[in-house]
């Protein structure tokens, strides 16, 4: 059974940059045509996709947060990360990340969503 | 404001059925992609629910069924149960390369 999981700082200041990274296990990361996602959640809001990779390095991104975005992929530890500049407090959400069926596909496995907030 | 529509809110009675849509554009559910539905209970990562407009994931009860029809998509529910109370997004892909969702509906069972 595939597992994922997000870990990273707990909070972050405005003006810095978030940091998370997801570990995949029960599964490798270069195994089919899956790509790696992050979505974010604001509280009480709706989701929003952040951007997704393919292990071998192809990516897209949001493009209302492009120019903030990097996703990153580790084959040799298994996992993919996501780093997001600049934050503000309107970057505050629970941060997902997720596989998905190709770039257009449906986000089969997600882990269990980390709470990262924006506040100095 | 999120790319694809959906009510804020639905509700009904156990055993009954209800349906919640989800709007879109020529650009996204007009343009043949695919919509996918998702069961987010409180406090949890959200759940695949319906893929590919009408397919259910083992494990999801056949009471949950999806349909599209030009710019729209719909997530059916029969038999409701106080377990369904939940919240549900609709997922699509858009021209503009790019993953987007719907805002989701509260589904309060009565």
């Amino acid at each position: 059974q595939l597992q994922l999981q997000e870990s990273g700082p707990g909070l972050v200041k405005p003006s810095e940059t978030l940091s998370l990274t997801c570990s995949v296990s029960g599964g490798s990361i270069t195994g089919g045509s899956y790509y790696w996602v992050w979505v974010r959640q604001p509280p009480g809001k709706g989701l929003e996709w952040i951007g997704s990779i393919y292990y071998s390095g192809g990516s897209y991104y949001n493009p209302s947060l492009k120019s903030r975005v990097t996703i990153s992929v580790d084959m040799s530890k298994n996992q993919f990360s996501l780093k997001l500049s600049s934050v503000t407090a309107a970057d505050t959400a629970v941060y997902y990340c997720a596989r998905g069926l190709g770039i257009r596909g449906h986000l089969d496995y997600w882990g269990q969503g980390t709470l990262v907030p924006v506040s100095s | 404001q999120s790319v694809l529509t959906q009510p804020p809110s639905v509700s009904g009675a156990p055993g009954q059925r209800v349906t919640i849509s989800c709007t879109g554009s020529s650009s996204n559910i007009g343009a043949d992609y695919d919509v996918h539905w998702y069961q987010q209970l409180p406090g949890t990562a959200p759940k695949l629910l319906i893929y590919g407009n009408n397919n259910r994931p083992s494990g999801v009860p056949d009471r949950f069924s999806g349909s599209k029809s030009g710019t729209s998509a719909s997530l059916a529910i029969t038999g409701l149960q106080a377990e369904d109370e939940a919240d549900y997004c609709c997922q699509s892909y858009d021209s503009s390369l790019r993953v987007v969702f719907g805002g989701g509906t509260k589904l309060t069972v009565l």
